[in-house]
């Protein structure tokens, strides 16, 4: 079955430490997404990317990095200047289209906490 | 950069009576989408709506797109308790943009 697959669905993080979200998707989608997500709120943009070598920031970049090597993958790092990244990380892929004419597929999500 | 905002923020029915919800936004748009999310779960597309059409059906889902007044909403008919999620639209960030901007979304609940 296609999809996408996100892990680890828990994840702990200590104080300093960078971790790293994984996202892989075999839908054969260009493009891929990253939103944060806080308790009862929508979702802000944190990366994207439309094609493999290539990824620009959205809204809230800063304490973030991501690498796109492979069209399937698209991982995000959560680094130690990050200060508040206790969150729900959501990935997402889609077919390139003009516009955002196609909707987005969904990973199940991690759930990120500084411990 | 916020586009659509969701009303209600929280919504709470009784099972089989219908649930509406609304979505304003910014900016001209090409299209607007809707997403559903259960509660620590991704989000699932449930229908998208381009801004030459104005109302579009998919089973029990009703969207109308009102693009003189900037808003859209979401009608469930005859709501089942698995209907209990939260709600969200989406539109391109700017006109002709790749990424999505989301809304607050609205909080649904089904009460059996």
């Amino acid at each position: 079955d296609g999809g996408i697959t996100q892990s680890p669905k828990y994840l702990f993080r200590k104080e300093g430490q960078n971790v790293t979200l994984s996202c892989e998707q075999n839908l054969n989608h260009d493009a891929m997404y990253w939103y944060r997500q806080d308790p009862g709120q929508g979702l802000r943009l944190i990366y994207y990317s439309q094609i493999v070598n290539d990824f620009q920031k959205g809204d809230i970049a800063e304490g973030y990095s991501v690498s796109r090597e492979k069209k399937e993958s698209f991982p995000l790092t959560v680094t130690s200047a990050q200060k508040n990244p206790t969150a729900f990380y959501l990935c997402a892929s889609s077919i390139l289209g003009q516009g955002a004419t196609y909707g987005y597929t969904f990973g199940s999500g991690t759930r990120l906490t500084v411990v | 950069s916020q586009q659509g905002e969701e009303d209600p923020q929280a919504l709470s029915i009784q099972e089989g009576e219908n649930a509406t919800m609304n979505c304003s936004y910014k900016t001209s748009i090409n299209n607007l989408q809707w997403y559903r999310q259960n509660s620590g779960r991704g989000l699932v597309h449930l229908i998208l709506i381009r801004s030459n059409e104005r109302e579009k059906h998919s089973g029990r889902l009703r969207v109308t797109l009102d693009t003189s007044k900037k808003s859209s909403s979401l009608l469930i008919t005859a709501s089942r308790a698995a209907d209990t999620a939260s709600y969200f639209c989406a539109t391109p960030s700017i006109q002709g943009a790749q990424k999505l901007v989301f809304g607050q979304g609205t909080r649904l609940t089904i009460n059996p």
